[in-house]
């Protein structure tokens, strides 16, 4: 069963355009929700996070809408650059004592010059 | 520098070999993990540690085991290794695990079976 689920599985955008990257979840204990960034060869960086008390968090070109009642995400990359081209996963955990984390599948995306 | 270091970066190994995975991080955190990615880039958690303590374990087949000397450090070792054991082995660590802090990662280690 995939809790955490990601779409598209890969986008194609141009330079200077807005890329949106969808995540969606089951598990309604989930509260935090952090994306991360993988280039090829190298080990997944944190890239933003949010938690659930918030519905939107920004850090420079990169925002995550959160819609708590949908169970549903969306990491927005504005003015994207080549640069950006990787792989990004949505990832998901909930309280309790337990920092489990819960990856979705990852989009991957392009950015043309 | 402070981060999570892992080695080596790759390793090719046969059928039944044993294996043994280094991992150190040199963030202060308290909790460290194990994940496992395969060739779909699926990440899935293997182990983690808290103060020394298996916390989690997501039912890997047993010839996988993780060994930690202190809350810094934490080695994997696989005890014959399978075909299906070819993935990136990725260490990881957090602060807190209470508060969910996202944990970081290290560049991890690629696992060959032949």
């Amino acid at each position: 069963q995939q809790q955490v689920r990601q779409s598209p599985q890969s986008l194609t955008v141009w330079e200077g355009e807005t890329a949106i990257l969808n995540c969606s979840y089951e598990n309604s204990a989930f509260d935090y929700f952090p994306w991360y960034q993988q280039f090829p060869g190298e080990g997944p960086a944190l890239l933003i996070a949010i938690r659930s008390v918030s519905d939107k968090k920004e850090d420079g070109r990169f925002t995550i809408f959160f819609n708590k009642r949908e169970k549903k995400l969306s990491l927005h990359i504005t003015d994207s650059q080549p640069g950006d081209s990787a792989t990004y996963f949505c990832a998901a955990s909930g309280t309790g004592g337990n920092n489990k984390l819960t990856f979705g599948q990852g989009t991957v995306l392009s950015v043309i010059p | 520098e402070t981060a999570v270091f892992q080695t080596p970066n790759y390793h090719v190994t046969q059928v039944g070999n044993e294996v043994s995975f280094n991992c150190k991080q040199t963030l202060g955190h308290d909790t460290m993990y194990w994940y496992k990615q395969d060739s779909k880039k699926l990440l899935k958690i293997m182990f983690s540690y808290n103060n020394k303590q298996l916390i989690v374990n997501e039912t890997v087949p047993r010839r996988f085991s993780p060994q930690s000397s202190d809350k810094a450090h934490l080695n994997l070792r696989i005890k014959s290794v399978e075909p299906e054991d070819s993935a990136v082995y990725l260490c990881a660590s957090s602060r807190d695990r209470v508060n969910n802090q996202a944990p970081l990662f290290g560049e991890g280690t690629r696992l060959s079976v032949l």
